[in-house]
């Protein structure tokens, strides 16, 4: 059975802080892995890596696979209270085209 | 272009009434995808589709349907509401290719009492 296990469940920090987000995998046929930001409503999507090594960057914001560790690593440098979200990460497999999601960690940044 | 819509945002049912959820799409996707969310427990697939007029069965598919008669649109029922189908449910869609993400609507808040 396909497993996505994300840590920490919940975080709280001081804005301006550096937090560093874990997802690990078990899948079979791993194609793709995503991240998501989720504040009120809906998922928004951050991410997607397929390659091991190669960071994505946006903003503030960066993360990076790893394959042969199976995990993936989402870094949110100075933080800011705009920021607190549940941070969901979601494992594709090749066929299908379904995720996997992981519980998601709830990130709180107090000012 | 609205992306993706859900009808309704909210609802209360009593246990054994039946209702159906409204996913609408603009974006000439080929899949789509509904799922629930609970307190603790991220998003859980309950069915999805990869074209007009197919279904396959996702992670929690039990006391739900799913028609996709239109590829714009795939519907969500429930045949006899439970106290244990309160959740929000998301919809969600996706291009074909590799480098596509899923795209979520707003969601539908159910409380069944």
């Amino acid at each position: 059975e396909d497993k996505v296990v994300q840590s920490p469940l919940s975080l709280v920090v001081h804005e301006g802080d550096t937090v560093t987000l874990n997802c690990s995998y078990e899948v079979t046929n791993f194609r793709s892995l995503l991240w998501y930001k989720q504040e009120k409503k809906a998922p928004t999507f951050l991410f997607m890596l397929t390659s091991s090594g190669i960071e994505k960057k946006s903003g503030r914001l960066s993360s990076i696979l790893d394959k042969k560790e199976l995990s993936s690593i989402l870094n949110i440098t100075a933080t800011q209270t705009g920021d607190s979200a549940i941070y969901l990460c979601a494992v594709e497999i090749a066929s299908g085209s379904r995720l996997t999601f992981g519980e998601g960690t709830q990130l709180t940044v107090n000012p | 272009n609205a992306g993706v819509t859900q009808t309704p945002k909210f609802r209360v049912l009593k246990t054994g009434q039946s209702m159906t959820l409204l996913c609408a799409q603009d974006m000439n996707h080929e899949y789509m995808y509904w799922y629930r969310q609970d307190p603790g427990m991220g998003l859980r697939l309950i069915h999805y589709s990869v074209g007009e007029g197919t279904t396959a069965k996702g992670e929690v598919p039990d006391g739900y349907n799913v028609s996709r008669l239109k590829k714009q649109n795939f519907l969500l029922g429930l045949e006899s509401a439970a106290p244990s189908q309160t959740s929000v449910y998301f919809c969600a869609s996706r291009g074909t290719g590799r480098t596509y993400e899923q795209y979520f609507g707003p969601g539908t808040r159910l409380t069944v009492t």
